[in-house]
């Protein structure tokens, strides 16, 4: 089973930072953190993934805090076609399970 | 480019009818994942393999069935269709998790039951 929450949606303005959170409060010392998004009747696609540290990429920005019990996933400027279903999952092994995810909408 | 590869991209079946859904790699990663994916929802994990290890998820019905018949292909049976199991079906690999990976995830076959 998951064991993340996620806010259901959220919004953003073209242009803007896209700041999602997440809850892992659960999380063990060696369990990493992933961020995928799911574009409408695509296949999930990876975004990025952490351990303790921020990690940043050519597609955002993860920031996960000190106790590592949440993390947020930054789109610097994001545009229309960022709008989706963005999933932070925490894996056990290689059991990989989605939540329910946050469905962003970037508006116009 | 390595990729995920799923056949078909569209399914239609009957009733009851046996149906198989295949997925290729050309990564030579040793896990494969099946997931079923229903309107609105999340994916849901039906069952995977570490190489030739199978392990299945415990709510997975019995009507789901896996085979992976070499580290590039694993094929989803489902042994007798019903109108509930039209779903989205995605096919997924990784070598490992952690700070070696991360999981790739196929187009997904859409699969409808008439």
């Amino acid at each position: 089973d998951a064991k993340t929450t996620q806010p259901p949606s959220m919004d953003c303005a073209e242009g803007r930072a896209a700041n999602l959170p997440c809850n892992h409060s659960t999380i063990s010392g060696n369990e990493y953190v992933y961020w995928y998004r799911q574009i409408h009747s695509q296949g999930p696609q990876y975004i990025i993934h952490g351990l303790k540290n921020n990690e940043t990429n050519e597609m955002a920005s993860l920031i996960i805090t000190e106790d590592r019990k949440s993390s947020t996933l930054i789109l610097p400027h994001a545009t229309l076609r960022d709008t989706a279903v963005y999933y932070c999952i925490v894996p056990t092994g290689n059991q990989f399970y989605f939540g329910t995810g946050t469905s962003l909408t970037v508006i116009p | 480019d390595a990729m995920v590869i799923q056949n078909p991209r569209y399914q239609v079946t009957q009733f009851g009818k046996p149906v198989t859904l295949s997925c290729s790699q050309t990564l030579n990663h040793n896990v494969m994942y099946w997931y079923q994916q229903k309107s609105s929802q999340a994916p849901k994990l039906l069952f995977h393999y570490y190489d030739k290890d199978f392990n299945n998820e415990a709510d997975t019905p019995d009507n789901f069935q896996s085979r992976r018949p070499n580290t590039s292909f694993c094929f989803l049976d489902i042994r007798s269709p019903g109108l509930g199991d039209a779903a989205m079906y995605l096919c997924a690999t990784s070598r490992v998790l952690g700070l070696a990976g991360y999981v790739l995830f196929g187009p997904g076959t859409r699969l409808t039951v008439l």
